[in-house]
């Protein structure tokens, strides 16, 4: 099993729409969290990290299920330039690195 | 502020043959990553280096794969002879540390092996 699962989609939405994103990971000793972003052809980029309150950030909610070893990302109000390829990223305690989701590809149609 | 600098960013080569990748990581940021990343897949570590000490190069394949970071900065990834399987998206990242940082990714080199 992977340490981090995500639904490769292609999710295919319409502009306005509200799409959700999941993610699972398997290692309980896992305590950081993040969404980045990776456009076609581009390097990944910090798109928020994901805090055990929630959090949110503009059209943008993350959320943290530690019981059941889930993430969330939720957008709001898709826009075309949200189009992009998401990555789950999870890291352990201590001095580790960031072990990454295969992404979950959105296309947002106009 | 300038970001992570690689290069080449396009690479062909036939198999068999050596190739070598540089990075040059964001100034001040004392950890570097290489990454590799296939189609359709979230990039995958391959080393990772604490200034100029290699903390964690467990997935990197030892028998082809070498990478160095002279004077903890810039960083070369070499692979020596290349696999058709070698095919893949090289990213470097760096970080001001390990412990919770944001990643910063460089462009990569897209190697195409024939």
């Amino acid at each position: 099993r992977k340490e981090v699962e995500q639904d490769p989609g292609p999710f295919n939405v319409p502009e306005g729409a509200t799409v959700a994103f999941n993610c699972t990971y398997s290692n309980s000793a896992s305590q950081s969290f993040f969404w980045y972003r990776q456009d076609c052809r581009k390097e990944p980029k910090l798109l928020m990290s994901v805090y055990s309150s929630g959090n949110e950030d503009g059209r943008f909610t993350a959320q943290l299920n530690r019981a059941s070893q889930y993430i969330s990302l939720l957008i709001r109000d898709s826009k075309l330039s949200d189009s992009a390829t998401y990555l789950c990223v999870v890291k352990r305690t201590g001095n580790t690195p960031l072990v990454f989701g295969k992404g979950t590809r959105l296309s947002v149609i106009a | 502020e300038a970001g992570v600098v690689q290069s080449p960013r396009y690479k062909i080569i036939e198999k068999k043959q050596p190739v070598a990748f540089w990075c040059n990581p964001i100034s001040g940021h004392n950890t570097l990553y290489w990454y590799r990343q296939n189609l359709g897949q979230g990039p995958e570590l391959l080393i990772r280096y604490e200034n100029e000490e290699a903390v964690d190069d467990s997935q990197l394949p030892k028998d082809r794969f070498s990478a160095e970071r002279l004077k903890g900065v810039d960083s070369t990834l070499k692979i020596q002879p290349a696999e058709l399987g070698d095919s893949a998206v090289y990213l470097c990242a760096s970080s001001p540390g390990t412990g919770g940082f944001e990643q910063y990714f460089g462009p990569g080199t897209r190697l195409t092996v024939t």
